[in-house]
């Protein structure tokens, strides 16, 4: 099955500095890949996701990502970050042909406001 | 808009108890999928459904059961829990598609075994 690995962890930022958090996976095949959020005490919700064509995806509240296809990565990155961004961010990846998601282990992100 | 219901925001249940994890969702989503998130391993699928009374293990189905005999209800059952089986479970419900289909979550439920 694939994988997905997220490499921060932590992450701890002061307003209006720049984000990318990154996404790795393992899949050999066609991959569509996702980005979720999930707010202090709020359940988890899309922020982006890659299906076809542009490798460069715009999402809600002024993040983007960029499927890289040669080094299997999908990096979140928005370039001013605000206190309200504070939150967990998790990679997913699902293969083109099925249904069944993997996640990453997510990245904390704490913005010093 | 997608709605998944899961029965529970907090439970409480004791170490060998049977344990009932009830999820609903109201869009006719023929995916379901049950997950545990524990802090620093992200989430972690436990059991899926791709239709009614149908089921395929994920990556840790061990000391886990599910039922899906309706469309819209997906159960996880504990069948003996025990204390490592504290966390925070997850289900979540997508439609078939080309594969881009995001997955809709419900709000969790925590659960302690003492």
């Amino acid at each position: 099955a694939q994988s997905v690995s997220q490499h921060n962890h932590h992450v701890i930022l002061s307003e209006a500095a720049s984000l990318e958090l990154g996404c790795n996976y393992s899949y050999g095949g066609t991959v569509n890949l996702f980005w979720y959020v999930q707010y202090p005490g709020q359940h988890l919700q899309l922020l982006l996701k890659y299906f076809s064509g542009d490798p460069l995806v715009k999402g809600i509240k002024g993040f983007e990502a960029e499927f890289i296809k040669s080094k299997f990565s999908f990096n979140l990155r928005k370039p001013s970050v605000q206190w309200s961004d504070t939150a967990e961010y998790f990679c997913a990846v699902k293969p083109h042909n099925n249904n069944d998601m993997r996640f990453g282990a997510g990245t904390r992100l704490t913005v010093k406001p | 808009d997608v709605k998944v219901t899961q029965s529970s925001r907090y439970l409480v249940k004791r170490t060998g108890e049977k344990v009932f994890l009830e999820c609903v969702q109201d869009m006719d989503h023929e995916n379901m999928f049950w997950y545990r998130q524990d802090p620093g391993l992200g989430l972690r699928l436990i059991y899926f459904s791709y239709d009614v009374k149908m089921k395929e293990k994920g990556d840790i189905p061990e000391g886990y059961s599910v039922s899906r005999e309706k469309k819209e209800r997906f159960s996880l059952i504990l069948e003996s829990a025990s204390t490592n089986q504290t966390s925070m479970y997850l289900c979540a419900s997508s439609q078939p598609g080309q594969g881009d289909q995001p997955q809709h979550f419900g709000d969790g439920t925590r659960l302690s075994i003492l």
